[in-house]
């Protein structure tokens, strides 16, 4: 079974720029979620993305954007770049019961973004 | 709201020693708990969750970790460390929404292990 695919591996841009990053869940996973993983921060909880829908928003700016196709696959977005965006930024999926239910959450390699 | 501490940023061991990394949480509902594993320049790899079924969970690579609900706490062990082990570890709770469906999860800072031969 294929696992959460993530691309790029690696990208760089300039301050000002735009990025977008692209993530691919488990087949059968409805739920996905991103994740920044910034130096000195810690992993912080950024989109939660359901069935095409936004479910959830962590504490970040609306520069941070994205959306859930109709094969369950998601796109980041962060517009007007910043140097503080630099980090590594992971994808993962799940199953969604909405039940409360455990559902796990399973990884992607990451996004390693660099803003110049 | 949910909240993870990890104590110790940097915890080093000798191969075949007691791993110990601890983890407190902090919920006003049952909480779930997850323990990940990251190796260096990848993405997070799960070892174990907690799911109310039963207070000492056994994952993979020989890790366990107990759920004590008086103390809050979610520890994780392993009983001989391999060089292998050398990563960051991180604990994590899962963030409840409105009708305690499961959300986003809250990370503990990390810990990273360093295996001494």
């Amino acid at each position: 079974e294929a696992g959460v695919t993530q691309s790029p591996t690696h990208l760089i841009k300039t301050r000002g720029q735009q990025a977008t990053l692209r993530c691919s869940p488990i087949s059968g996973h409805t739920s996905v979620y991103w994740y920044q993983q910034a130096l000195g921060l810690g992993l912080q909880f950024l989109l939660w993305y359901d069935e095409g829908e936004e479910r959830n928003r962590g504490n970040f700016p609306p520069r941070f954007s994205g959306r859930q196709f109709p094969n369950y696959s998601s796109e980041l977005n962060v517009n007007a770049l910043e140097l503080e965006d630099s980090a590594l930024y992971l994808c993962a999926s799940s199953s969604y019961a909405g039940t409360g239910d455990l559902e796990t959450q399973y990884f992607g390699p990451g996004t390693r973004l660099l803003v110049l | 709201a949910q909240s993870v501490t990890q104590l110790g940023s940097h915890v080093s061991v000798s191969e075949g020693a007691l791993v110990l990394l601890r983890c407190n949480y902090s919920s006003s509902v049952p909480p779930y708990l997850f323990w990940y594993v990251q190796y260096p320049n990848q993405g997070l790899q799960l070892l174990l969750k907690y799911t109310s079924a039963a207070t000492l969970v056994k994952g993979i690579n020989g890790f366990e970790a107990e759920f004590k609900k008086s103390e809050t706490s979610f520890h994780l062990t392993k009983p001989s460390a391999h060089m292998r082990d050398a990563a960051e570890y991180f604990c994590a709770v899962s963030g409840r929404i409105t009708g305690g469906s499961q959300g986003n999860l809250i990370f503990g800072k990390g810990t990273k292990l360093s295996v001494k031969p």
